[in-house]
């Protein structure tokens, strides 16, 4: 069975820190990786998109890393910043196949709150 | 990136009355969009995959009856919850795949906060 399994679960850091959130998957056969961010009451924004090639992807203060043969990602958040405060969700693309679902695996998401 | 939107933003309805969501691509045409299902702190579930110009594929344990989905142009898919009850109250999330885009991607709208009382 495809899953994401996201860790931690929750974080809080205090502003200006950096922080790395997890993402592990079974999904197979894997087209492509992304991190979405979630503000509270929003729908997701997309942060990063990684294909089985590429090893790190950046996007201002976020960077996403990809290991296709662990089946490992992280996301590294650098100086964060109060308006980082989301839920950041992994999310992991198996090839279209026309089928329902457009074949992603949602993660359940990292809560992560920044303090002053 | 492509843009998404969805209306209304919030709702509050009486229990047994219906409620429509829409779900708009602004910059481009989405043959296929997406209904998703969002309870507190839970990862965004699918309940449906909408077509245009046929029918929707719903998932499994998804109420086809309950909630009507139609995609009649490129641009516009709604969701209408039918006879709502206060368990249907949720965060109503569509999202929009764009064909021609570099990773086939989905872009989500805003979001529909459905209140049934």
């Amino acid at each position: 069975k495809n899953q994401v399994e996201q860790s931690p679960q929750s974080l809080i850091i205090l502003e200006g820190k950096n922080c790395t959130l997890q993402c592990n998957y079974t999904v197979s056969p894997f087209s492509n990786l992304r991190w979405y961010k979630q503000d509270t009451g929003r729908g997701p924004v997309s942060l990063t998109i990684m294909t089985f090639s590429e090893n790190t992807k950046s996007n201002g203060r976020y960077t996403a890393t990809l290991d296709a043969d662990t089946k490992q990602s992280s996301l590294h958040i650098t100086a964060s910043q109060l308006s980082d405060s989301a839920s950041y969700i992994c999310v992991v693309s198996a090839p279209y196949s026309g089928g329902g679902a457009d074949g992603l695996t949602f993660g359940k998401g990292t809560h992560l709150i920044i303090q002053p | 990136g492509a843009v998404v939107s969805q209306h209304p933003s919030r709702v509050i309805c009486k229990s047994g009355t219906s409620v429509k969501i829409e779900c708009r691509s602004l910059d481009f045409q989405a043959t296929t969009m997406f209904w998703y299902r969002q309870f507190p702190k839970q990862s965004l579930m699918l309940m449906a995959t909408s077509n245009e110009g046929s029918k929707a594929t719903y998932e499994q344990g998804v109420e086809k009856d309950k909630f009507l989905i139609n995609h009649a142009s490129l641009t516009l898919s709604t969701l209408t919850v039918t006879s709502a009850h206060p368990e249907d109250s949720s965060f109503y999330i569509c999202s929009a795949r764009d064909p021609w885009g570099p990773y086939n991607e989905q872009f989500f709208g805003p979001g529909t906060r459905l209140t049934v009382l």
